[in-house]
This record gives structure tokens, sequence and C-alpha cells, in this order.
């Protein structure tokens, strides 16, 4: 079972909502990840966290604001999104940012914006 | 050139046949190197890491050819559960994680 959650498992909004997409890990690691996952494309590292500092910030658009309160917990808050933001969003962790090659994916948050 | 590039697929093979598949890489300062596994609609899961001296885990075989930059997963004996997109991973050494598109494998009964 992933020590990783994430929430909503599915998402829906329209292009002038505001909604925020959480992470939770229970692993005890130091390092978080956000990532876009696009139909037949690679995974899209967005940003980075270590010790609720930010390491990484892939040239993502404004419209996606993380936040990391603590290093348990990621927020990615979502607003005037286009329909090309539509992907499945998965969030990691691992041990330390030396370690990220071992990275425990949660289930990811399926986002359609309308 | 892609940083991390793998053929797609999908490939489908029957039970019990031997599969392989391939990534090459384009950074030559690559420095780690894994395979994930992606069941369908499910997250990303490590499943081995790649060494020059190849690494075999059960029926799974993975190697390096940093001479030539890639890498290669063989299964043996494919069952039904290998069924999932495979997926290639670089580190190119503190965060800079690549990861390839990935392989899809449909194994039929």
């Amino acid at each position: 079972e992933t020590g990783v959650t994430q929430t909503p498992r599915h998402l829906v909004m329209g292009m002038t909502n505001k909604k925020s997409l959480k992470c939770e890990q229970h692993l005890g690691h130091n390092a978080m990840y956000w990532y876009k996952q696009s139909a037949k494309k690679p995974l899209e590292l967005m940003f980075v966290y270590s010790l609720e500092e930010r390491v990484e910030n892939n040239s993502v658009p404004s419209r996606f604001s993380p936040e990391c309160p603590n290093s348990s917990h990621l927020f990615l808050h979502l607003h005037t999104l286009q329909p090309e933001d539509s992907a499945l969003y998965l969030c990691a962790s691992s041990p330390t940012l030396a370690d990220s090659y071992e990275q425990y994916f949660g289930p990811g948050t399926r986002l359609t914006v309308t | 050139r892609k940083e991390v590039e793998q053929d797609p697929g999908p490939f489908n093979v029957p039970e019990g046949a031997t599969v392989a598949f391939n990534c090459t890489y384009s950074n030559s300062a690559s420095q780690s190197f894994f395979w994930y596994r992606q069941d369908c609609r499910k997250e990303p899961k490590l499943l081995m890491s790649v060494y020059s001296s190849g690494n075999e885990d059960g029926r799974f075989t993975a190697q390096l050819n940093r001479a030539s930059q890639y890498i290669s997963l063989l299964i043996r004996d494919s069952k039904l559960s290998d069924s999932a997109t495979y997926l290639c991973v670089v580190t190119l050494g503190g965060f800079k994680t690549i990861f390839g598109a990935g392989t899809r494998l449909f194994v039929k009964a």
C-alpha cells in the first residue's frame, strides 16, 4: 500500500475556478515532487521541495502555485487553468534529494479542465 | 533529441514469451539508471536498478551499456501480471531524474 496519498483522485474544473491538490507522505521523507503526466508523454517534473524549501521550478506557468507547509505535506494550487492542463498530476517523495531515483508516487489526481 | 528515448510499443506477447525493451539516453554524464513499472491508471513504482555488470531479479534482467548509452530490460517467461508500461529512468545527479515516456507491454493468455 502506498505511503503517499493524494486528494482528490479526480477533479473537473472550469477555467475560472480555483482549486488545490493535496499530497501527504507518511514515509518520513525529506524531498517531495510534483509531476504532470499527459497521455503518451514522459513525466514532466514541475516542482521539487527539500525540507520545505523549493529547489526546482521547471518553467511552470504561474497558474500553478506549489506550497509545502511541512515535510509531510505538499499542495498544488490551481487557478485560471487551460484545457491543455488536463492531465494526471502525480506527487512523489524520496528519502532525500540525493535519493531522487527512489521515488514513491501517490496515486495521482486526474484533472480535467473544461 | 529526447533525453531518454523508448520505443512506445505496444509489445503484444503470449504468456511464457521472452521480451526485451531498450532505452537510449542522450546525456553522457548520466549517473544512475533504473526501470520503473506503471500499471494502467496507477502510479509508477521502482522495479529495479541497472548496472553495467547487469542486474537480475527473478525473471527480470536489466543491463547498462555506457559506451552505447542504452539500457535494456529483459523479461523471461512472461506472465499476464507483467502487463504494464515500463519506464526507463536516468539520473544526472542530485534531483535531476529524467523519465522516459514508457514502453507498453501486453501479455496475453
